[in-house]
């Protein structure tokens, strides 16, 4: 594709509730990059992949995040039970490998109510 | 203690000002970027250095990997230029840590 695209871009949910986010990186990307940016501050690394492999989650805050790139392309967020706190830009952002620049999508806006 | 600091953290100039954004980390880092986040919350990638120095534009990016420090130049600053800039790094593990971004204004 021409971009990163995320959907949806807004999502507001009710506590308790599960969301799924999904990231559409550049086609031939293989790396993908989750990040949480909350409101005023700066983004922080949630998790990555190459290809499916998820070489790294310690970035995730709890074992109600998840993700997810099963083909290698696209991928998922899910954060089962949200809290408040949850409440965040979710940012996706890909590189062709992980010696290169990454492109950021335009992000997802989830509130938890 | 964060493992990225930026400085300043609001920056206001007149068009036309030397600009400068500096970055400080403490972790071993792989390669350091320099990210713009606009007004309507884009971001876009604007250097990954891992030594010396990068130009495009009126944009200039250092890195001392000795000092464990870069810096972000912009010169003929104007007022599209504003927007929060934001200090990246990226260590062995492929982590990155983020500082909270030096938010500028460029007053006409």
């Amino acid at each position: 594709g021409a971009g990163v695209s995320q959907s949806p871009r807004y999502k507001v949910t009710k506590r308790g509730q599960d969301v799924t986010l999904r990231c559409d990186p550049i086609s031939s990307h293989a790396t993908l990059y989750w990040y949480q940016q909350a409101l005023g501050q700066g983004p922080e690394f949630l998790t990555y992949f190459n290809y499916e492999a998820q070489p790294d989650k310690s970035g995730l805050p709890s074992d109600r995040f998840s993700a997810e790139r099963p083909e290698g392309s696209i991928s998922t967020l899910t954060i089962q039970r949200t809290e408040q706190r949850d409440s965040a830009m979710y940012r996706c952002a890909s590189s062709l490998n992980r010696l290169n620049e990454q492109f950021f999508g335009p992000g997802t806006r989830l509130t938890v109510l | 203690k964060n493992e990225v600091e930026q400085s300043p953290q609001n920056l206001t100039a007149q068009e036309g000002e030397f600009i400068t954004i500096n970055c400080s980390y403490s972790v071993g880092i792989s390669a350091l970027h320099w990210l713009q986040q606009h007004p309507g919350g884009g971001i876009v990638s604007l250097f990954m250095l891992s030594s010396g120095k990068k130009k495009h534009g009126r944009l200039i990016a250092t890195i001392n990997i000795q000092e464990k420090h870069s810096s972000l130049h912009i010169t003929a600053s104007h007022p599209r230029d504003s927007a929060v800039y934001i200090c990246a790094v990226k260590n062995t593990g492929n982590q990155f840590y983020f500082g909270t971004g030096t938010s500028l204004t460029v007053i006409p």
